[in-house]
């Protein structure tokens, strides 16, 4: 079985400007998850979406991130304009509905280093 | 609010050594509790759950028991190896309630030598 797919890896950008990053959940999960990893800290939950409906969102900022799943199956990221404490790696986790303990699969997540 | 505190790293030992990564909760109610890993390079993995009180996760010879009266879910391995460095991730989910975000802990690293 094929697991989350995530890409670019790396990506460097100066601030001020704009970044994607894109998600291909494992088939058949309906919940997609992005987090924020700052270095030495846990993931932060940015956005979890369940089919191609937002489920939470309460810590994303939203005056400069955005996403979207629209087809309720790959999911992008887009930061604009970034910021220098916008570095971080960025993780996209899926997991099947059902169960709230579910386990949710983890994808090798996009590094972003801000400039 | 729902919290998880776990020991800070890094830790370091020698192949063989017993490894106790601590990890404490607070929580209303009954959470589910998790240990993941992330080896270098790698994205974060499950290692082991437990759902409720009592309940003893395990995988890989490592093993974490439900501590309702500690509220604690510290992770052990009696014998730890090379391929075991890594950094570990302890979290939870509330069972009840509106809010059922994973929280997580700020992460050990744990650096094992020949």
């Amino acid at each position: 079985e094929a697991g989350v797919a995530q890409s670019p890896r790396y990506k460097i950008i100066e601030k001020r400007q704009s970044v994607a990053f894109w998600c291909n959940p494992i088939s058949g999960h309906a919940t997609l998850y992005w987090y924020q990893q700052i270095l030495g800290q846990g993931p932060k939950l940015l956005i979890q979406f369940q089919n191609n409906g937002v489920v939470d969102d309460s810590q994303l900022p939203k005056d400069r991130f955005s996403a979207e799943r629209l087809k309720g199956v790959d999911s992008t990221l887009k930061i604009q304009p970034a910021k220098l404490e916008d570095s971080a790696v960025y993780l996209c986790a899926s997991s099947p509905l059902g169960r709230v303990e579910n386990e949710q699969f983890f994808g090798p997540g996009t590094r972003l280093t801000v400039l | 609010g729902n919290s998880v505190t776990q020991m800070e790293g890094p830790v370091t030992l020698s192949e063989e050594a017993f490894l106790t990564i601590n990890c404490t909760y607070t929580a209303t109610g009954y959470p589910s509790l998790f240990w993941y890993v992330q080896y270098p390079g790698e994205g974060l993995q499950l290692l082991l759950k437990a759902t409720k009180a009592d309940d003893k996760g395990s995988n890989k010879g490592f093993e974490a028991t439900y501590r309702k009266e500690t509220t604690s879910f510290h992770l052990e391995k009696g014998s730890v190896q090379v391929s075991d460095s890594a950094v570990y991730f302890c979290a939870l989910r509330a069972n009840a309630g509106n809010n059922r975000k994973l929280i997580w802990g700020l992460g050990t690293s744990l650096a094992v030598n020949p």
